[in-house]
């Protein structure tokens, strides 16, 4: 069945560091990818998201590109700052609209 | 103020007693979801809904029902809840089932 497997935290960065949050993913057919934020205490709230192949989503500085051929969907960013401390989540959305999530990746920034 | 609300936000109950986590979204969205977030384990989908009278299983369907009788409710029924069914649930809801926007989370333990 589909999955999604992420890069396991915590991740600690110092303020200014380049960030990178590995997603893989498992899918019949051809899914829709997406990253979530959840700050603490709070619901997940959509970051970026593609829907096809080679489809770059990109929000607040966050990128991340859909490779097929590497099943792959990969969160970077080029400076964090301590505002971006939080759970990030991958996602996909496969055959009939359901939805898988990763385990969540843990983010600190550090001043 | 468009939002998903979750009523209760906490609740502690027995083994056995039934229990309604109501949700209720402003956005007149077509797609509605239950998941629930688990340490390690991240948010694994319990249902979801289409639109009116439209609900098919997520991942962990086990021990729950759903109904949707109105596009803005969608309550998540436990009719014999069990420890193992001790989590923080969330709901969404979503236009397209692309960006869902995320309620409060409920925090359900069952003793």
């Amino acid at each position: 069945g589909d999955s999604v497997t992420q890069m396991e935290g915590p991740v600690t960065l110092s303020e200014e560091a380049f960030l990178t949050i590995n997603c893989t993913y498992t899918a019949t057919g051809y899914p829709s990818l997406f990253w979530y934020v959840q700050y603490p205490g709070e619901g997940l709230q959509l970051l970026l998201k593609a829907t096809k192949a080679d489809d770059k989503g990109s929000n607040k500085g966050f990128e991340a590109t859909y490779r097929k051929e590497t099943t792959s969907f990969h969160l970077e960013k080029g400076s964090v700052q301590v505002s971006d401390s939080a759970v990030y989540f991958c996602a996909l959305m496969g055959t009939g609209n359901q939805f898988y999530f990763g385990t969540g990746t843990s983010l600190t920034v550090i001043p | 103020e468009a939002q998903v609300t979750q009523n209760p936000r906490y609740l502690i109950t027995v083994t056995g007693k039934k229990l309604t986590v109501t949700c209720s979204q402003n956005m007149n969205h077509e797609y509605m979801s239950w998941y629930r977030q688990d340490p390690g384990l991240g948010l694994r989908q319990i249902y979801y809904s289409m639109n009116v009278e439209v609900t098919d299983k997520g991942d962990v369907p086990e021990g729950y029902k759903v109904s949707r009788k109105e596009k803005r409710n969608f309550p998540l029924i436990l009719e014999s809840p069990s420890p193992n069914q001790t989590s923080l649930y969330f709901c969404a809801s979503s236009f397209d089932s692309y960006e869902q926007y995320f309620g409060p989370g409920t925090r359900l333990t069952v003793t």
